[in-house]
């Protein structure tokens, strides 16, 4: 149960869009429509962003949006404001009843 | 609205026990829509899942921990625990207690306590 992959780091001006992705394996994003993302500020809870690939929960902003292709799926935010700033987590399901995240990306809005 | 908090010692001696609660508030634990977990957050490093709980007392574990962590439930104190055997410096983390959907919605956490720093010393 390796971490997924993430890249470390990401920046954008305010106004742009970015792209942050996830990449596991066959036996987790790959084979379930069942990933997740976190935003997390540090010293904070995490708050829940999207779920199932693409859905997002009442109250997030519609700037955010997630995809899946493969063993890939991708977070992007459109319109960076300077809140967007912080730290984000995939999470996929892996089977048996067990999750897997990923490194996590810093996220720089310049 | 929910609310989770944890509780613990915040310094733990290498070899010995780390052990933890989550108190919640605000809500059921023993609704059937919900399972509660523990993740964690080394210093610098992502987040990593710990396990998860069912009100029932079905527990699930990260395979790479399975061997050290036990995760209980109490739902008449609406707590769940979490206890780490042996650690090493390895398990200096923010704990973070959760609440995760059930069925397709067990990726969902959608509910964070606000994290407990546990170092673990020598």
């Amino acid at each position: 149960q390796s971490a997924l992959t993430q890249p470390a780091s990401v920046s954008g001006s305010p106004g742009q869009s970015i792209t942050i992705s996830c990449t596991g394996t066959s036996s987790d994003v790959g084979n379930y429509n069942l990933v997740s993302w976190y935003q997390h500020h540090p010293g904070k809870a995490p708050k829940f962003m999207i779920y199932e690939v693409s859905k997002r929960p009442s109250g997030v902003s519609n700037r955010f949006s997630g995809s899946k292709s493969g063993h890939t799926a991708s977070l992007t935010i459109s319109g960076l404001q300077a809140e967007d700033e912080a730290d984000y987590y995939c999470c996929s399901y892996a089977g048996s009843s067990t999750l897997v995240f990923g490194g996590g990306t810093r996220l720089t809005v310049l | 609205q929910v609310q989770l908090q944890e509780s613990g010692p915040g310094l733990v001696k290498s070899s010995e026990t780390l052990s933890l609660t989550c108190t919640v508030s605000g809500g059921s634990i023993s609704s059937s829509s919900y399972h509660w977990g523990w993740i964690r957050q080394p210093p610098g490093k992502g987040l990593e899942w710990i396990g998860s709980i069912y009100y029932s007392g079905t527990a699930f574990y990260n395979m790479s921990l399975k061997s050290r962590v036990t995760i209980s439930v109490d739902t008449s104190k609406t707590q769940f625990s979490l206890k780490l055997i042996s650690v090493t410096a390895a398990d200096t983390a923010v704990y973070f207690c959760a609440r995760q959907g059930w069925g397709d919605a067990y990726s969902v956490i959608d509910c964070w306590g606000q994290g407990t720093l546990v170092t673990v010393s020598s």
